[in-house]
């Protein structure tokens, strides 16, 4: 079974700072590995995905993900934070060759100081 | 496209009483799935459907719970009788399958008092 891990319940920055929030899964099979962002009262926004090729995949809003298949990790990263970044942050596994359903974590509160 | 379409989009009810969710996903895609969001739990997946069919209800938690949906374009999630630990936001989702990735609604407020 898969499984991910957010690492950070909480992470708070001040603006323009840079911030990686840190993502490690568990799975026997190759993967599928997203990110979405929520803001407040909205649904969930794909920020990036790795299906497959480079490891380094860049999303919406200049974030940016490396997938690093030995230490299973999935790591998002942006060199430089806004106000609007305020929002919870979603990582996520799949099985390509599995059902459908993605397996997320716990989710990471980003806060952003000015 | 509109996007993913949840109604309505807040609702408040009794206990006991029936409560009806309802979702249209994106137009072309093929799976659909209802979420349910607690700040106790997180994420929680309750059912997902390919083609318009059940594929995996596990999820559901009893079966006060029901979900259907009767052609590509409308599903709903049924609650009889609610009860206050249902209070929650509740999401739908839908994917065109091949790289699942999935598109979700705003979702739907629920409060059980």
């Amino acid at each position: 079974a898969q499984s991910v891990t957010q690492l950070d319940s909480q992470v708070p920055v001040f603006e323009e700072a840079p911030v990686e929030l840190r993502c490690n899964y568990s799975s026997s099979v190759s993967v599928y590995l997203f990110w979405y962002v929520q803001y407040p009262n909205q649904g969930l926004q794909l920020l990036l995905k790795y299906l497959s090729g480079s490891t380094l995949v860049k999303g919406i809003n200049g974030f940016e993900a490396e997938f690093n298949k030995s230490q299973t990790s999935f790591h998002l990263r942006k060199p430089s934070v806004h106000i609007s970044d305020t929002a919870e942050y979603f990582c996520a596994v799949s099985d390509p060759s599995g059902a459908q359903k993605l397996v997320f974590g716990q989710g990471t509160r980003l806060t952003i100081n000015p | 496209d509109a996007g993913v379409i949840q109604s309505p989009r807040h609702e408040v009810t009794e206990m006991g009483q029936e409560v009806t969710l309802r979702c249209k996903p994106i137009s072309g895609h093929d799976y659909l799935f209802w979420y349910r969001q607690t700040m106790m739990r997180g994420l929680e997946l309750l059912i997902y459907f390919n083609n318009n069919v059940p594929i995996d209800d596990s999820g559901m938690p009893e079966d006060r719970f029901s979900a259907k949906m009767p052609n590509a374009s409308f599903s709903t999630l049924k609650i009889q009788p609610s009860e206050p630990r249902d209070s929650a936001v509740y999401f739908c989702a839908s994917s065109l399958g091949y790289d699942h990735e999935q598109y979700f609604g705003p979702g739907t407020r629920l409060t059980v008092t």
